[in-house]
């Protein structure tokens, strides 16, 4: 079976950091595109980041340059790096498999930027 | 990138009726279109992709239709869990993927 824990959130204060982790298991993450998708309170779904298979990576115009997507294949395991966070960064974060549609979802875990 | 623009942002809907949700991409996406479920506290859950391949497990009474910029998810007959907000989305045009901004679908 398919899972996706999602752990790392948290309140952080505007300019902070923190890595969100996304454990996956019933398949292999490095085999995988694998997305963090966020959700705003009360807000719609926007897409964050990729990581494709073969390593490379993309991200949203609005997060580019602050946010670091990868993985770790010893432990299955996806992450993402924010740095420089802002109070627009609120919201719930959910990693999921990728390959095209999105087919497989974690729980989320909550983001909270304020000072 | 391609716009999706969802209607109509809420519909009420009697318990055993038929719903109607459309969603319009701003550029064709051919059939790379999915459709998903999103219930209070919870995560997104897939119900359609390739336009109108029902994911697994997926009800028979929801079903996806379109291609192109305008596509179509009909519910046929309403239970109360299919009560949720519903989201589309575009892979042909990726990074990045694009969503609607969702359809709420309430009971009447």
């Amino acid at each position: 079976e398919v899972q996706l824990v999602e752990s790392g959130g948290g309140l952080i204060q505007p300019g902070g950091s923190l890595r969100l982790s996304c454990a996956a298991s019933g398949f292999i993450v490095s085999s995988n595109y694998m997305s963090w998708v966020r959700q705003a309170p009360g807000r719609g779904l926007e897409w964050v980041s990729i990581i494709y298979p073969g390593g490379s990576t993309f991200y949203a115009d609005s997060v580019k340059g602050r946010f670091i997507i990868s993985r770790d294949k010893s432990n299955n395991t996806l992450y993402l790096q924010m740095n420089s966070l802002r109070a627009e960064d609120t919201a719930v974060y959910y990693c999921a498999r990728s390959n095209s549609w999105f087919d497989s979802w974690g729980q989320g875990t909550l983001v909270t930027v304020s000072s | 990138e391609i716009v999706m623009t969802q209607s109509p942002a809420t519909l009420s809907v009697s318990p055993g009726e038929r719903a109607t949700l459309s969603c319009r991409a701003s550029q064709s996406v051919g059939s790379d279109l999915a459709w998903y479920q999103q219930k209070p506290g919870q995560a997104p859950r897939l119900l359609i992709y390739g336009a109108s391949a029902r994911a697994t497990g997926v009800p028979a009474r929801f079903s996806g239709s379109g291609s192109g910029t305008e596509f179509t998810l009909t519910i046929s007959s309403l239970q109360s869990e299919d009560f949720a907000v519903y989201y589309c989305q575009q892979y042909t045009d990726w990074p990045p993927y694009t969503f609607g901004q969702g359809t709420k679908l309430e009971i009447k």
